[in-house]
């Protein structure tokens, strides 16, 4: 069975600084995806970066930017430039891309603060 | 922007009571599923429904759940007689196709007494 780890409950950067979240996952599989997903207070989780593992370049969206390590099954979310609206509940989850595969495996989450 | 509503956003009832959680999903999407989160754990997987049939469950959706598309508009979930273990946040998330984006609702939190 797959696995996601996100091994920090909690996280704090400065406001303009930056940040790497951890997560690690355990997979059989070599075809699969992985995503960052945010959830602000009281709002619903929205999807912040993707990474399908036979891409061998990190995925970047804007701020964020991922080190996708697939050898040592890594996958960290970096934020440049912390703004305060990032403060959020991060998840990192996994999906096996095999047809027919439909759920997604969560992280415990990071908890997000960002400093002014 | 379009988004996926849920109702009600939070719900106490009693151990053994019948529980309907409704979910309106993106109108454009064919792929519904259903998570939950008890407080201080992951989300986990419950089930997903694609053409009016649920395509994948996991061990929790056991038989006091069920999951209807009555209208072609809602996607509800029914819990028949909760159990106090049910309380959690119910995520409904739907998506266009099966590799696009997996669009979340905020969520409707479940409270059993």
């Amino acid at each position: 069975a797959q696995t996601v780890t996100q091994s920090q409950p909690e996280m704090s950067v400065q406001e303009a600084e930056t940040v790497t979240l951890s997560c690690t996952y355990d997979t059989s599989e070599s075809d699969y995806y992985l995503f960052w997903y945010k959830q602000p207070p009281s709002r619903q989780m929205i999807l912040v970066i993707r990474q399908e593992a036979y891409k061998q370049q990190n995925a970047t969206e804007n701020r964020f930017s991922v080190n996708f390590q697939k050898a040592a099954k890594s996958f960290s979310l970096k934020i440049s430039d912390s703004q305060l609206g990032d403060a959020a509940m991060y998840f990192c989850a996994y999906r096996y891309s095999g047809a027919g595969s439909y759920q997604l495996t969560f992280g415990k989450g990071t908890k997000l603060s960002v400093i002014p | 922007e379009p988004e996926v509503t849920q109702t009600p956003s939070h719900q106490v009832t009693q151990m053994g009571q019948e529980v309907i959680l409704r979910c309106v999903p993106i109108s454009n999407h064919l792929y519904f599923y259903w998570y939950r989160q008890i407080l201080g754990q992951k989300v986990e997987f419950l089930v997903s429904f694609y053409n009016n049939e649920i395509s994948e469950k996991s061990e929790i959706f056991d038989d006091q759940f069920s999951v209807e598309r009555p209208d072609g508009s809602n996607f509800t979930l029914k819990i028949r007689s909760t159990k106090l273990e049910d309380s959690a946040m119910y995520f409904c998330a739907s998506r266009r196709d099966n590799t696009g984006e997996l669009f979340f609702g905020e969520g409707s939190r479940l409270t059993v007494l």
